[in-house]
């Protein structure tokens, strides 16, 4: 079945700081991937999207490339700030009738320090 | 109110009451979901209801009973609970777009059973 690893946390790190967060996955055909952030008290919100081979998502700072050799979809950001203390989840939908099933790795908490 | 709403937020209940959490898109989606956070596990998709037509039921105990009066509207009626389901329960939308689909998340409900 599907499935999404991604790398342990808590990852903690200092503002401008550059962060990535590995993310790999297991999917039968082509899935969309996606990453989500949850702060504090919150629910999840969609951070960025990829629905192919080779496109990069991006928002906030944030990006992702869909790298379907690897089976990855790690999120970078070049300079994170005190804001970005958050949860991150790495998901994938694999479509077809699955009704946009998302299937999700563990989640990585970020702290970020001034 | 725009996005997906839940209510209430926070909900304390004994293991003998009855109760029922309630979610509303206000997205003009056409898919609707349940899924359960835990501390430490992976979100569990719980529920999935497409056209107002439930669609897949995770092995979900019947303790948890799922109802979607239209397309805009979601409840989770709760009744004789354990209180390993204290957890956050969090309610989303999504519309199928070209084969994919990008689910939209309210902001939870903090469930604690006594």
């Amino acid at each position: 079945g599907d499935s999404v690893t991604q790398m342990e946390g808590p990852v903690t790190l200092s503002e401008e700081a550059f962060l990535t967060i590995n993310c790999t996955y297991t999917a039968t055909g082509y899935p969309s991937l996606f990453w989500y952030v949850q702060y504090p008290g919150e629910g999840l919100q969609l951070l960025l999207k990829a629905t192919k081979a080779d496109d990069k998502g991006s928002n906030k700072g944030f990006e992702a490339t869909y790298r379907k050799e690897t089976t990855s979809f790690h999120l970078e950001k070049g300079s994170v700030q005190v804001s970005d203390s958050a949860v991150y989840f790495c998901a994938l939908s694999s479509g077809g009738t699955s009704y946009g099933k998302l299937t999700f790795g563990q989640g990585t908490i970020l702290t970020v320090h001034p | 109110e725009t996005g997906v709403t839940q209510t209430p937020r926070h909900l304390v209940m004994g293991m003998t009451n009855k109760k029922s959490l309630k979610c509303e898109q206000h997205l003009g989606h056409n898919a609707m979901y349940w899924y359960k956070q835990s501390a430490k596990k992976p979100l569990e998709l719980m529920f999935v209801y497409s056209l107002e037509e439930r669609v897949e039921n995770n092995s979900v105990p019947s303790r948890f009973s799922p109802e979607c009066p239209n397309s805009s509207h979601l409840f989770l009626h709760l009744h004789t609970l354990q209180p390993e389901d204290s957890a956050l329960y969090l309610c989303a939308s999504s519309q199928e777009l070209a084969g994919a689909y990008e689910q939209y998340f309210g902001p939870g409900t903090r469930l604690t059973v006594t």
